[in-house]
């Protein structure tokens, strides 16, 4: 079944405004990634945080992990029409096997 | 200086044709996975070898056959192709199971 979920499936925002993407994951962790698809290519990873760490960040990302509610959220700021893309975040399962959610499809306009 | 590498990149063919997908890496990696993404973006892991070994093998047809000749290269093979395979086919490896994960660029296989 699927591990991680994101919310919103879709979001829509201005050039220079945030962009906010939630995730959610069913078992417990050791890390959570996070990762970028841009239309027609492979994926890219962002972010990964470890399970004992709160927040992380890495130029305009900000990754939060609460691991008492099951979640993650990925901060996109000042964002750019370039940042238009599909955003993943993943889970490793005890087996290793990394179980992706649906993705967010986030469109900056210019 | 492509970290992933995958041929081709595009591949059309009828039903019931049997073709193959390379993969390579030059990352030094341990493990290598097959992922199929359908129509809807959703990303679904199908194989992954460590160091020339499968450790996982998810439920897919038997039709579809992974093949690690060294630990930079897997190839997945697949035989009677169905319209249902149609599908953007991604390559990955990773240093560690646990670790980040860095994708090749997909092919996208469409079955006519």
């Amino acid at each position: 079944s699927q591990q991680g979920e994101e919310d919103p499936q879709a979001l829509s925002i201005q050039e220079g405004e945030n962009a906010t993407m939630n995730c959610s994951y069913k078992t417990s962790i050791n890390n959570l990634q996070w990762y970028r698809q841009n239309s027609g290519r492979g994926l890219v990873h962002l972010i990964l945080i470890r399970s004992n760490e709160r927040e992380k960040h890495s130029g305009r990302l900000r990754v939060t992990l609460d691991t008492s509610k099951k979640s993650s959220s990925l901060l996109i700021t000042a964002s750019r029409a370039a940042d238009t893309a599909s955003y993943f975040c993943a889970t490793p399962n005890q087996g290793g096997k990394l179980i992706f959610g649906q993705g967010t499809e986030l469109s900056v306009k210019p | 200086d492509t970290a992933v590498s995958q041929t081709p990149k595009y591949l059309v063919t009828q039903m019931g044709n049997d073709k193959s997908i390379k993969c390579e890496q030059n990352l030094g990696h341990d493990t290598m996975y097959w992922y199929k993404q359908d129509s809807k973006k959703f990303l679904k892991i199908m194989f992954s070898y460590n160091n020339k070994e499968l450790i996982i093998n998810e439920t897919v047809p038997n039709r579809f056959s992974p093949k690690s000749p060294d630990k930079a290269h897997l190839n997945l093979h697949i035989n009677s192709l169905e319209l249902g395979d149609s599908a953007v086919y991604f390559c990955a490896s990773s240093p560690l199971a646990d670790y980040e994960q860095y994708f090749g660029p997909g092919t996208r296989l469409t079955v006519t």
